[in-house]
């Protein structure tokens, strides 16, 4: 079955610079969230896009935005990296009106140098 | 926002059953109980889900009690691939989605 796609897997910046990651969803599915996971931690919701709209915010940074297209792909951009940024960023996505599981893609590493 | 309490850790043999815990004795009543699971900094994989019923599927069951204040995850014949954080959450309820709230997990380490 098809499942959440990421990109890129790895990304290394250095810091002040900006990033955008992909997440493409389950086909079908509307809702779209990210996560972040710091070294040793556990992941944080940041936010979630529902219908291309915004559902809610988490602890996203506000250097970091996100949208949702028409195609229900969405993209995190993030500007003035900071060091503190480096993590796994995961996408996951799911279907409202099917309990909502959520499914997580591979994620992507992104390296703040 | 219901908390759930998990053991930091525990071990398994390989081929035996693993039975995790978790309470949540702050559930409430439409709020469903959700396992995951992280393989090493892998993405969380959906395990399997319950409100009030016992469940189960081709990866696991889920017991809940009947006050729903706490349940077990139980994999059936665990092989060194289980070896993964295992994440009990209580889903909250957020418009029309619902974010999960990741605490620590149980970490589980199958021995062979």
């Amino acid at each position: 079955a098809a499942g959440v796609i990421q990109s890129p897997r790895h990304l290394i910046k250095e810091k002040r610079e900006t990033a955008t990651l992909k997440c493409y969803p389950i086909p079908r599915h509307d809702t779209v969230y990210w996560y972040q996971q710091g070294p040793g931690q556990d992941p944080q919701f940041l936010i979630s896009f529902y219908e291309k709209m915004q559902s809610d915010k988490g602890s996203i940074p506000d250097r970091f935005s996100a949208q949702q297209f028409s195609d229900y792909h969405s993209e995190l951009n993030m500007s003035s990296l900071e060091l503190g940024d480096s993590a796994l960023y995961f996408c996951a996505s799911s279907l409202v009106g099917n309990l909502d599981t959520q499914y997580f893609g591979p994620g992507t590493r992104l390296t703040v140098l | 926002d219901a908390k759930t309490t998990q053991p930091t850790s525990m071990d398994c043999a390989e081929g035996r059953a693993a039975n995790l815990p978790c309470n949540h004795s702050t559930i409430s009543g439409n709020e469903y109980v959700y396992w995951y699971r992280q393989i090493h900094s892998q993405g969380p994989q959906y395990i399997i889900h319950g409100l009030k019923n016992n469940e189960t599927n081709e990866m696991a069951s889920l017991i809940i009690t009947e006050d729903r204040k706490s349940s077990t995850l139980i994999l059936p014949h665990a092989t060194l691939r289980d070896t993964a954080v295992y994440y009990c959450i209580v889903r909250v309820p957020l418009r029309n989605d619902y974010k999960l709230s990741f605490g620590a997990g149980t970490t589980v380490t199958v021995r062979a």
